[in-house]
């Protein structure tokens, strides 16, 4: 069946970056796009990008140009990576299939000193 | 960039109820519309697709509609794991949920 899951870093101190890798199973990354989805605590859901079956991207605009999605079809494994991070990205960040029928149970990363 | 106002932000309601949620969308998105439910551990779960589709193994509770720009998501009898809460999402072009519902017992 379709799995996905997230592995972060945990803690980011300010300023640094974030690299989130999100591997999956029981589908292949040739075919098929993956989204990038975060969470503050206690509210909503915000979309951060995603990228296609072909290697394309697409990058939520208020953040696009601190963020950078890629892949490695050969390891089942989508990266994310979010620079100059301040204390608002703490969140739980989650990956999703493309059409948002399968979630990893999501990372939590904070960000503090 | 579309938003999407879904209301009400929470709602108290009894077992064996029936509720509905809505979502309005700012501009046309079609049919491109899908409710997701998140339990208090942060598991995510897909409920509708394309509006008015239910995902399998949702329960035929849960039913989508849509009235011109306005969208539901409709539980006909409420049972207690339906007591979490809920997102509308769009994607029709840069993806945007709504704020969420929260759905507490009364």
């Amino acid at each position: 069946q379709v799995q996905l899951k997230e592995s972060g870093p945990g803690l980011v101190a300010p300023s640094q970056s974030l690299s989130i890798t999100c591997t999956v199973s029981g589908f292949s990354l040739t075919g098929y796009g993956v989204n990038w989805v975060r969470q503050p605590p206690g509210k909503g859901l915000e979309w951060l990008g995603m990228i296609w079956g072909d290697g394309s991207t697409d990058y939520n605009s208020a953040l696009k140009s601190r963020l950078s999605i890629s892949k490695d079809n050969s390891k089942s494994q989508v990266f994310l990576k979010m620079n100059s991070l301040q204390t608002d990205d703490t969140a739980r960040y989650y990956c999703a299939t493309a059409y948002y029928k399968n979630w990893g149970q999501g990372t939590l990363v904070t960000v503090s000193a | 960039d579309i938003q999407m106002t879904q209301s009400p932000s929470s709602l108290s309601a009894s077992l064996g109820e029936r509720v509905s949620l809505t979502c309005r969308a700012s501009q046309d998105i079609g049919s491109s519309l899908n409710w997701l439910q998140q339990e208090p551990d942060g598991t995510i779960k897909r409920l509708i697709y394309a509006t008015s589709s239910l995902d399998s193994g949702v329960p035929k509770r849960f039913s989508g509609s849509r009235s011109g720009s306005d969208y539901s998501l409709t539980i006909s009898s409420l049972e207690s794991e339906d007591f979490v809460d809920y997102y509308c999402l769009q994607y029709a072009s840069s993806p945007t949920f709504g704020a969420g519902t929260k759905l507490e017992l009364k």
